[in-house]
């Protein structure tokens, strides 16, 4: 079947530390992988995608990068900020039209 | 619209109550999924529209749930005879996409901000 497993959080950095949150992943034949972000009182909004094996996904200084021998795609920020604090939620989407969220990360930084 | 909208935002329902949430899809969009989310959890798929086609509603937790899409734009989720565990954030995201679609790439999906459903 298909399934996400990402890190139990909540998370609590400074602001500047360095980010990872990670996420594993059961699929059957190729999915695409995404995170997406969740800010207090607003939906879910795309953060970044990688859609193949060792693809690199993107956004806002964020990145993740898709790796099949682990079957992974933990999340990373060389600084975070403090409008970084939100939810953070890894996905997959096979050949089919369900997507299957990991259960989110909750991330705080503090000044 | 620029967005996906959802109304209400926020709905109180005394157990036994029906109940109709909307969806307003991004304009064009052509394939519009409902998902619920529990408190502390990650949403969970109920169902899906191309178009006004409802191609799956295997997500939907039991008959209780009803969706549609008349029009194949705007789409209405309707919980009758609620439940207290019914009570979660009832998401709706469009695509442009059509989902396993060919072509490659991904099917990015928008979503609205949510209705909260809290069953008294």
């Amino acid at each position: 079947g298909n399934s996400v497993t990402q890190m139990e959080g909540p998370v609590t950095l400074s602001e500047e530390a360095f980010l990872t949150i990670n996420c594993t992943y059961t699929a059957t034949g190729y999915p695409s992988l995404f995170w997406y972000v969740q800010y207090p009182g607003e939906g879910l909004q795309l953060l970044l995608k990688a859609t193949k094996a060792d693809d690199k996904g993107s956004n806002k200084g964020f990145e993740a990068t898709y790796r099949k021998e682990t079957t992974s795609f933990h999340l990373e920020k060389g600084s975070v900020q403090v409008s970084d604090s939100a939810v953070y939620f890894c996905a997959l989407s096979n050949t089919g039209n369900q997507f299957y969220f990991g259960t989110g990360t909750s991330l705080t930084v503090i000044p | 619209g620029a967005g996906v909208s959802q109304s209400p935002r926020y709905k109180v329902a005394k157990r036994g109550q029906d109940v109709a949430l909307r969806c307003d899809p991004i304009s064009g969009h052509v394939s519009l999924f409902w998902y619920q989310q529990a408190l502390g959890q990650g949403p969970e798929f109920l169902t899906y529209f191309q178009n006004e086609a409802q191609l799956d509603k295997s997500g939907l937790p039991s008959d209780r749930f009803f969706a549609e899409r008349p029009e194949g734009s705007v789409s209405t989720l309707k919980i009758q005879r609620t439940q207290q565990e019914d009570s979660a954030v009832y998401l709706c995201a469009s695509s442009s996409r059509l989902a396993g679609g060919l072509g490659g790439g991904a099917n990015v999906l928008t979503f609205g901000a949510g209705s909260r459903l809290t069953v008294l």
